[in-house]
């Protein structure tokens, strides 16, 4: 079974750091890109972040550009989010999506597979 | 990058079909065919319905269908069950290789 399993949300104070984890399992983790996406209470979804299958290409949106990092280790099939300087905004779920097989004939640009989610609370 | 437009609500009765638009701009929904649709039950995480625009992942029900004109979006389920009450949320690729999602559109089957 295609999945994948987020960890690592917690509460955190303003200024914080945390680290979110998302480990994969039913399919070659190594060819495929990755995104982070987060839903702040009863808001909608936020793309946030997204990797390449080999982690030489980043994007991040603007409003965590220079905060949060993406990163990814396929050889633990794992993908990866360092949040620092956190804002009470960050408050959300946080999703990792699996996108494409870098190594697949034609893109789309979509997510496919999503995990259950972490939950991030930055409050004091 | 700003939100895609979504109408916040849309409702239908059991069997009809309903219409949800999402519209952006030529540096996004307008100039790619990577506009995606997601649909997320309460408490769920968010399920693809359609990719590249209209095509359906496999295990999709064909009472889904997208389809774009010009820099709108369209998602179109026909048919409407009581287990299509759901939030919907559009997507797309854009200029700055970034993804931008719709407000989302709350599906009340009446």
């Amino acid at each position: 079974e295609v999945q994948l399993v987020e960890s690592g949300g917690r509460l955190v104070q303003p200024g914080g750091s945390l680290r979110l984890s998302c480990v994969a399992s039913g399919f070659t983790f190594s060819n495929y890109n990755m995104k982070w996406v987060r839903q702040a209470p009863g808001k909608g979804l936020e793309w946030v972040a997204y990797i390449n299958s080999g982690g030489t290409i980043i994007y991040y949106a603007d409003s965590v550009q220079g905060r949060l990092t993406i990163s990814r280790d396929n050889a633990r099939k794992s993908l990866y989010l360092q949040m620092d300087s956190l804002r009470a905004e960050d408050t959300a779920l946080y999703y990792c999506a699996r996108g494409d097989d870098d190594y697949g004939p034609d893109p789309v640009l979509s997510m496919d597979v999503w995990g259950q989610g972490t939950a991030v609370t930055v409050s004091s | 990058q700003s939100a895609l437009t979504q109408p916040a609500s849309v409702s239908g009765s059991p069997g009809q079909a309903i219409t949800i638009s999402c519209s952006g701009t030529s540096d996004d929904v307008g100039g790619y065919r990577y506009v995606s649709w997601y649909q997320q039950h309460p408490g769920k995480a968010p399920k693809l319905l359609i990719f590249d625009v209209s095509k359906r992942p496999s295990g999709v029900s064909n009472r889904f269908s997208g389809s774009k004109s010009g820099n709108t979006a369209s998602l179109t389920v026909s048919g409407l069950q009581a287990e299509d009450e759901a939030d919907y949320y559009c997507s797309s690729y854009t200029i700055r290789s970034t993804w931008v999602f719709g407000g989302g559109t709350k599906l009340t089957v009446l």
